[in-house]
């Protein structure tokens, strides 16, 4: 069963456009964290978001926490090439992290 | 600071046969997790120790088991392979369990295939 789910599974754009991958979940997570993974590399983590509602920017890539604590959303602008991998969120109950099912990115030169 | 390692990267074993997986923390980092991923499934969490101590375990079957070692050391162990136990086994390090903000970093991870 997985708590959380990722959309799109897969998306591929060409530099330069905007993007947004979604995190859902049914369950109240006390904080949710977004990683991004590269071939044969080890997830690295991005941003962690704790307060419901919490917007919080990295340079191009902006992350929202939901209202409710169920959900998140990270939009990246401008895509780059450099931005190409699978991006994940995790959810954290109790002292547990639950990963969501991954979104591939690909950005085309 | 070094990263988080484990060895092997790469591992090919048979059905009916065991493998133990070896992952080094960061140092000073005392918390280690187990992941299994895979492109079905995702990342699961298997299991976390603590201080030699397992404090969390995921829905895994008993044929899947650690330890950890006084210097944060761990080591994870499956019995019997089955062909679905081929995956990406990751590790992830962290200074101490349970804060929310708690950054996990992951080694590259083991690549078993079960034949």
């Amino acid at each position: 069963t997985q708590l959380l789910e990722q959309s799109p599974q897969f998306l591929s754009i060409q530099e330069g456009e905007n993007l947004t991958v979604y995190c859902n979940s049914s369950s109240v997570f006390s904080s949710l964290q977004w990683y991004r993974q590269e071939p044969g590399e080890g997830p690295v983590l991005l941003v962690t978001v704790v307060t419901g509602g919490e917007v919080k920017k990295l340079k191009r890539l902006t992350f929202q926490f939901g209202d409710a604590r169920k959900d998140s959303s990270l939009h990246i602008t401008a895509a780059q090439p450099g931005d190409t991998g699978l991006y994940l969120c995790a959810g954290r109950t109790g002292n547990q992290f639950y990963f969501g099912t991954g979104t591939s990115l690909t950005v085309i030169p | 600071k070094a990263g988080v390692t484990q060895t092997p990267r790469y591992l090919i074993k048979t059905r009916g046969q065991q493998v133990t997986l070896s992952c080094s923390p960061i140092s000073g980092h005392r918390s280690v997790s187990w992941y299994q991923q895979t492109p079905g499934q995702g990342l699961q969490f298997l299991f976390e120790y603590f201080s030699e101590t397992q404090r969390n375990k995921g829905n895994f079957p008993g044929r899947f088991s650690g330890r950890q070692f006084s210097n944060s050391r761990s080591e994870m162990n499956v019995s019997t392979l089955e062909l679905g136990d081929s995956a990406l086994y990751l590790c992830a390090s962290s200074l101490a369990a349970g804060h929310q903000y708690n950054e996990q970093f992951f080694g590259p991870g083991t690549r078993l295939t079960v034949l």
